[in-house]
């Protein structure tokens, strides 16, 4: 079945850090892939997604590259800032699925950006 | 455009006693879809719908939890019999409904429940 992978937080960084969030998945099919940020009492967010192989998601400085090859989509930033730390999820969509839709979403990867 | 709209945003209940969730999706999105979500970890589906026509359910769905979308608007999402196992933060998506992978997902804010 399909699955999503990512790395367990906390994550803490300090302003203006380098920031990358591992996510790796199994589909059955090509699925569409993406991440969603929860920021503290609000609801998710979709914060970028990717279609197909090769394709480079980007918004608000944050960008993930849908690597067929090694089963990845990473979420990168060059620069952190304090108003970046939420909660990160990276989830993935198979048409071909049984569960057709259907988000199947990571475990999600908690951010604290310190100043 | 209010976005995806969910109450109550909190539901206390006892054990045993059942409890009624509404959704009201961005209109004119077709498709609407319930997750449940535990502490640390992600949303899990439970169902979708497509207009009117509930399409899939997760293996999560217990018989004890029913959803309708009579109208192809709202929904709603019963519980009966509530279980301490039940608690969760359930979680109401929608879309507009193209075809393929373009079709993105936009979420409420959710509704706390608490079994004790």
């Amino acid at each position: 079945g399909n699955s999503v992978t990512q790395m367990e937080g906390p994550v803490t960084l300090s302003e203006e850090a380098f920031l990358t969030i591992n996510c790796t998945y199994t589909a059955t099919g090509y699925p569409s892939l993406f991440w969603y940020v929860q920021y503290p009492g609000e609801g998710l967010q979709l914060l970028l997604k990717a279609t197909k192989a090769d394709d480079k998601g980007s918004n608000k400085g944050f960008e993930a590259t849908y690597r067929k090859e090694t089963t990845s989509f990473h979420l990168e930033k060059g620069s952190v800032q304090v108003s970046d730390s939420a909660v990160y999820f990276c989830a993935l969509s198979d048409p071909d699925s049984n569960s057709g839709y259907a988000l199947n979403f990571g475990k999600g990867t908690s951010l604290l950006v310190t100043p | 455009d209010t976005g995806v709209s969910q109450n109550p945003r909190h539901k206390i209940t006892k054990r045993g006693q059942n409890v009624t969730f509404r959704c009201d999706p961005i209109s004119e999105h077709n498709r609407l879809y319930w997750y449940r979500q535990t502490l640390g970890q992600g949303p899990e589906f439970l169902t979708y719908f497509q207009n009117e026509a509930q399409l899939e359910k997760s293996r999560l769905l217990s018989d004890r939890f029913s959803a309708e979308r009579p109208k192809g608007s709202f929904s709603t999402l019963e519980i009966q019999r509530t279980e301490q196992g039940d608690s969760a933060m359930y979680l109401c998506a929608s879309s507009l409904g193209e075809q393929g992978a373009a079709d993105i997902q936009y979420f409420g804010a959710g509704t706390r429940l608490s079994v004790l």
